[in-house]
Parts: C-alpha cells; structure tokens; sequence
C-alpha cells in the first residue's frame, strides 16, 4: 500500500503566476487535511476534505487559495497569483475515519521569485 | 484559539537521555501526538496519547502527560544520533474535525 503522495515535490514560481499542489491520499483514505509549514516553523491547518466536501477551512487565506477533493483523482490545493509570502512547504495528510492517524505526505516545497 | 509551545532547541549526547517538553492551551484535546522530521521529509508519527492517559510507553519513547499542568514530555531513551531532527508535539479535538494543531518543533542535535 503505497503512502501518501504528493507531487511535485518542489515548485517554483514567479509572483503572480499560478500553483496546483497535488495530493493522493492512501488507498481507502478520504479523509483529507492540508498544512503549511512557513521556514523555521511548526506546521498550520489550512483546510480538512472528505470526497467532494469541504469540511473546515478555517485555516486557509480568504483570497487567492482554494481546495478541492474531488469524486476521482486527488487533491488540488491551488493558489492564484502567487506572492513571495506563500514560500512554504505544504504537507498534505490522509486517514481512513476521524478517529485514525493522519499519515502525512512528503511535502511539497513552493518558491515564489 | 489552540495554542501549542515547545522550547527551541536541545543538544544531547548519544546514550543519554532526551526529554522534550509541550505545553498546550486546549483543555478539550483529545489525543497529543508526538511527530519527527527529519530534513527536507515530511512527518512521521512516533506515538500519540489519549487525553485520558498519563503515560504511554513503546520501546525506547516514553509519552507523559499532565492533564492538570498541560503539559507533555517526550523522553527519548539511550538517544542515538539517527534521532537527530525536530520533533513536533501536536494536539487534536475530535471536535473539530481531528485537525491538528502543532508546536512550533524542539530542535534535537545529539552529539556523538
């Protein structure tokens, strides 16, 4: 059973552009949270899925972020017009129910020039 | 809002034992987790505690909680340099969605 996967692992971007972080979950998981971890920084929730669903995004920034999980394929973490401020690593993390671990993925690292 | 703090560093000497501390904010939490980084990898999850625990022990981690103080430990025994990394303390309700809320990270540089 292959891990959580997230592609690509490293990004780069110049500011304005756009960025799509992709996430698939372990088999069986639809249960799907989002993190972003700033330099020299402990990790933030941005945004908690299941299939199709929105559940808490609390976390994410108002404008320019969106998620999505959808029905086949993984899921999209995208931010429009990207600033240098969004240089970061987003972890993304799944479980099989709420009352399981979250086995994260390996990152991917963002770089806006 | 949850807050969660670690101290930011610790140097040990390889054999010794380690011990990170946590404190937290939330006294609804239900499970506290213990993760490790290593550089440029993701997290992997070394043990968690159920809030109604105060001791949790598996090989070389010992987990200790105050539920009272809100306070958690993480003891490391006979430390090894391969422990070299940051370990994250972390906090969730079930509540909210089973959303973790993370320590900033304890930087552990074990010497040989």
């Amino acid at each position: 059973n292959a891990g959580v996967m997230q592609n690509p692992r490293h990004l780069v971007r110049r500011r304005g552009q756009e960025a799509r972080l992709r996430c698939s979950p372990m088999k069986g998981h639809s249960h799907v949270y989002w993190y972003r971890q700033l330099p020299e920084e402990g990790l933030k929730f941005m945004v908690y899925l299941q299939k199709e669903n929105i559940i808490d995004e609390s976390g994410m920034p108002k404008e320019r972020f969106s998620a999505e999980f959808p029905k086949e394929g993984p899921s999209i973490l995208r931010i429009q017009q990207v600033v240098r401020g969004d240089s970061a690593a987003y972890f993304c993390a799944s479980s099989s129910s709420l009352e399981n671990e979250q086995f994260f993925g390996p990152g991917t690292r963002l770089t806006v020039l | 809002g949850e807050d969660v703090e670690q101290s930011l560093f610790l140097s040990v000497r390889e054999g010794d034992s380690s011990v990170i501390n946590c404190t937290y904010t939330d006294s609804s939490s239900t499970y506290l987790y213990w993760y490790k980084q290593e550089p440029g990898a993701g997290l992997q999850l070394l043990t968690y505690i159920f809030s109604n625990m105060d001791m949790k022990q598996d090989q070389r981690l010992t987990v200790l909680l105050n539920k009272k103080d809100k306070h958690l430990s993480l003891r490391i025994a006979d430390t090894q340099t391969g422990d070299s990394a940051i370990y994250f303390c972390a906090e969730s309700t079930r509540a909210a969605g089973n959303k973790l809320t993370f320590g900033g990270g304890t930087r552990v540089l074990v010497k040989p």
